[in-house]
């Protein structure tokens, strides 16, 4: 079974430069979720989707970060424009069921923001 | 109040001892709660679940949960160089899993 795939692997920019992740789910697993972590701490949730709809995006800085998940399947995180305390890895996961079960990850992106 | 609290260590200990993790949880509602390890420059993998009060066995791990102290422990018995890792503590409620910082493990040989 193919595990959570994760693109681009690692990305420079600027400040105020856009950028946009993508994240492709274990197949058939209807949670999907955005994590941020940066250097030190621990994953911090963003977006979480069930299906194509957002059950929690309390934690993200909507003036310049947007997700979307259209049909349900393929996500895109963008950031817009980037500041330098955006410098992280951003993880996705996905698991089977909403609320339940284990979260399997991909194996993240890396933003450095100069 | 951070929600997911755990001491970011390192904690060192000998190869061959007992390596013991602590983390305490803000929520009471919490349902459920995960150990992940995460090897520098790599994703979390989920190592343990415990759901219930008590002990959950697995091998050379141990996870204890007391919901009435808000405290979640793992323990790694035999503890190998190869368990080196930043160990995360997770906590769900209501379908949002909450991690804290995570406490770096060294084991030296």
């Amino acid at each position: 079974e193919a595990g959570v795939a994760q693109s681009p692997r690692y990305k420079i920019i600027e400040k105020r430069q856009s950028v946009a992740f993508w994240c492709n789910p274990i197949s058939g697993h209807a949670t999907l979720y955005w994590y941020q972590q940066i250097l030190g701490q621990g994953p911090k949730l963003l977006i979480q989707f069930q299906n194509n709809g957002v059950v929690d995006d309390s934690q993200l800085p909507k003036d310049r970060f947007s997700a979307e998940r259209l049909k349900g399947v393929d996500s895109t995180l963008k950031i817009q424009p980037a500041k330098l305390e955006d410098s992280a890895v951003y993880l996705c996961a996905s698991s089977s069921t909403w609320g339940e079960g284990e979260l399997f990850f991909g194996e993240g992106s890396r933003l450095t923001v100069l | 109040q951070k929600e997911v609290e755990q001491n970011s260590g390192p904690l060192s200990v000998p190869e061959g001892a007992i390596a013991s993790l602590n983390c305490t949880y803000s929520d009471r509602g919490s349902q459920s709660f995960f150990w992940y390890r995460q090897y520098s420059g790599k994703s979390p993998e989920l190592i343990m679940s415990i759901y219930s009060n008590g002990d959950k066995e697995d091998g050379r791990f141990t996870a204890q949960l007391n919901k009435a102290s808000q405290y979640v422990s793992l323990l790694i018995r035999d503890s190998q160089p190869s368990d080196s890792a930043t160990y995360l503590c997770a906590v769900r409620n209501t379908g949002k899993l909450i991690f804290g910082q995570g406490t770096t493990l060294q084991v030296k040989p």
